[in-house]
């Protein structure tokens, strides 16, 4: 059975400084790997997605994350948050049937 | 493209009463997702569609849930005698039927008083 992990439900950052969002999953079969944003009162949009390409993805909006087979992490991350990259971040993994298995969530706080 | 869309945005009603809430994906999209969505929590699986074959239903899916596509193109999503348990965002999504990237439409909010 597929799981994910989100450490930390708030992470706070300055404006310009580095965002790093963690995520660990737990997968019995190769992975599709996925990382959501969501605004208040909003749907989901889709920031990247890994699906057994690069091991580094990169996204919209100046995001990346990196897959780690080994530590069985999908790290988010962008060198300088901007006061509009306050939001809900989900990772997600998909099963083979296509479905989502969402974390609970990481609210980002950004601060002038 | 103009997205997934869902209708209502926002319901209100009271227990016991019934709501139905309707999803229309992208329009080559042939796979069609449903997600609850409570307060500080991520979305969680309820059901999928291939067409209008409804593939898979979650075990969060009682008996007073019941979701239709019936010519494989909007879906509905019907909850009869609702509980204040059911207060959450009713999330729509939408695949093609190659790759596994999923778009989201901006949610129905139920609240149950």
């Amino acid at each position: 059975a597929q799981s994910v992990t989100q450490l930390g439900s708030h992470v706070s950052v300055s404006e310009g400084a580095l965002v790093l969002l963690r995520c660990n999953y737990s997968s019995s079969v190769p992975p599709y790997l996925f990382w959501y944003v969501q605004y208040p009162n909003q749907g989901l949009q889709l920031l990247l997605k890994y699906t057994s390409a690069a091991t580094l993805v990169k996204g919209i909006n100046g995001f990346e994350a990196e897959f780690k087979k080994s530590e069985t992490s999908f790290h988010l991350t962008k060198p300088s948050a901007h006061m509009s990259d306050a939001a809900e971040y989900f990772c997600a993994v998909s099963t083979n049937t296509d479905k989502l298995i969402f974390g609970t969530g990481t609210r980002l706080q950004v601060f002038p | 493209d103009t997205g997934v869309s869902q209708d209502p945005r926002h319901k209100i009603t009271k227990r016991g009463q019934n709501v139905t809430f309707r999803c229309d994906p992208i329009s080559e999209h042939n796979r069609l997702y449903w997600y609850r969505q409570t307060l500080g929590q991520g979305p969680e699986f309820l059901t999928y569609f291939q067409n209008e074959a409804q593939l898979e239903k979650s075990r969060l899916l009682s008996d007073r849930f019941s979701a239709e596509r019936p010519k494989g193109s909007f879906s509905t999503l019907e909850i009869q005698r609702t509980e204040q348990g059911d207060s959450a965002m009713y999330l729509c999504a939408s695949s093609a039927r190659t790759g596994y990237e999923q778009f989201f439409g901006p949610g129905t909010r139920l609240t149950v008083l």
